[in-house]
This record gives C-alpha cells, sequence and structure tokens, in this order.
C-alpha cells in the first residue's frame, strides 16, 4: 500500500462546474500535509497548506480529517486555468531535513 | 521570492557517461532535496542534504550520487548512466524553520534522456 494515495482521475468537467479531489495517507505521525499543483512539464508549485481547521483561498478549500487520515480539495467554479495535476504531500519529521511524501497525482481537465 | 535554478532543462547522453545536475538556490534553505518523476511513479526522493557535506540515501539512491560543498549548491551525479535513469529531475529546497515541514520550492526540472 501507497504511503499517499490519490485517485489519479482523470477528471474531466465543464467550465464552471465543482470538483473535489480526495487523498488519504498512512502514517499517523504525519504532520503537516499540503496541495501542490503542478502544470504539464512543469515543477510542482504550492498550491495551498492544509489544516484541521479547513482553510480556503479563493475557489479553493482544503480539509484535513486526521481521525480518518484523509485529506480533500475542492475547487469550486472551475476554470479553464485550473487544468493540471495536484499533487497531495504529506510531510513529517523523521529525518535531519523532514520527510515529504508524495501522492501520485490526480489530473484535473476543464473544457469549455 | 525563491528561486531554485537547475543548470539544464534538457539533457541527452549515452549509456555509460557521466552526468553531472547543478541546483542552486538563491534563500540559504539548509535542506536540499533531488526527486525522479516518472509517469505512474511520481516523485520519488533519491538524496537529500541538511547541510554543508552533509547527505542521506531517500527511497532510491543506487545509481546516484550526490554532493554539497556550499550551501546554496546541490549536485546530482550518475556516475555512469543508464537507460532506466531516463527521466525528469527535480531539486527542491526547504528552510530548517518548521523542523523540515514546510512548503517545498522546486526548480524547474532537468528532463534526462539516456541512449
Amino acid at each position: 500500500r501507497k504511503e499517499v494515495e490519490q485517485d489519479p482521475g482523470p477528471f474531466n468537467v465543464p467550465e464552471g462546474a465543482t470538483v473535489a479531489f480526495n487523498c488519504t495517507y498512512s502514517n499517523s505521525a504525519s504532520q503537516s500535509f499540503f496541495w501542490y499543483r503542478q502544470d504539464c512539464r512543469k515543477e510542482p508549485k504550492l498550491l495551498m497548506s492544509v489544516y484541521s481547521s479547513g482553510n480556503e483561498d479563493g475557489r479553493f478549500t482544503a480539509q484535513l480529517n486526521r481521525a480518518s487520515q484523509y485529506i480533500s480539495l475542492l475547487i469550486r467554479d472551475s476554470k479553464l486555468s485550473d487544468s493540471a495535476t495536484y499533487l497531495c504531500v504529506v510531510n513529517m519529521v523523521n529525518t535531519n531535513a523532514g520527510k515529504s511524501t508524495f501522492g501520485d497525482g490526480t489530473t484535473l481537465t476543464v473544457k469549455p | 521570492d525563491v528561486k531554485v535554478t537547475q543548470s539544464s532543462r534538457y539533457l541527452v547522453k549515452r549509456t555509460g557517461e557521466k552526468v553531472f545536475l547543478e541546483c542552486v538556490q538563491d534563500m540559504d534553505h539548509e535542506n536540499m532535496f533531488w526527486y525522479r518523476q516518472d509517469p505512474g511513479l511520481g516523485l520519488r526522493l533519491i538524496y537529500f542534504s541538511y547541510d554543508v557535506k552533509m547527505k542521506e540515501k531517500g527511497d532510491i539512491p543506487e545509481g546516484y550520487s550526490v554532493s554539497r560543498e556550499k550551501k546554496e549548491r546541490f549536485s546530482l551525479i550518475l556516475e555512469s548512466a543508464s537507460t532506466n535513469q531516463t527521466s525528469m529531475y527535480l531539486c527542491a529546497s526547504r528552510p530548517l524553520a518548521g523542523g523540515g515541514t514546510g512548503e517545498l520550492f522546486f526548480g524547474e526540472g532537468s528532463r534526462l534522456t539516456v541512449l
């Protein structure tokens, strides 16, 4: 079983749709959580951090459920420019530099 | 803004050649990382460094070595490139603050093809 699992998709949605991505992690000692966005042939870039209280940034909402070891990302009113791969990242401090474990990513295509 | 610069965006090498991938960051970050990214396998950690001259193996270190002689520079070395090392290589850095649980800043990646 992978440490971080995501539904690979692809998710194909029309503009304006609401779409939700899920991510589960296996290590209960994990300490911090992020969603990254990666465009085709580009590097991953931080989209948002994920907190237990939930956090929102414009059309994007991230949630963390520690009891269920589950992270989610909700995108409302999808735009064409949201088309990308979304990576779930889980961090823990078990080495001198911290360990970041990546999900394989969920691919989103937003269509006109 | 944090800048992580990888020296080569695209490289084509032959089997058996020695390959150097250079990475420089300008934000005085203590921690630096090398990942490779392959379709269906996600990002996998090759090596990381938490200080000058310090290095630790990641999940897939075989066939690779690294060097960190200066804080800002972290090099990945393929001593004898093989075709299964054809991949996208991503360098990243992160500050020590937060105990290593903070955001990773990535370079643009180096796409290596080994013929």
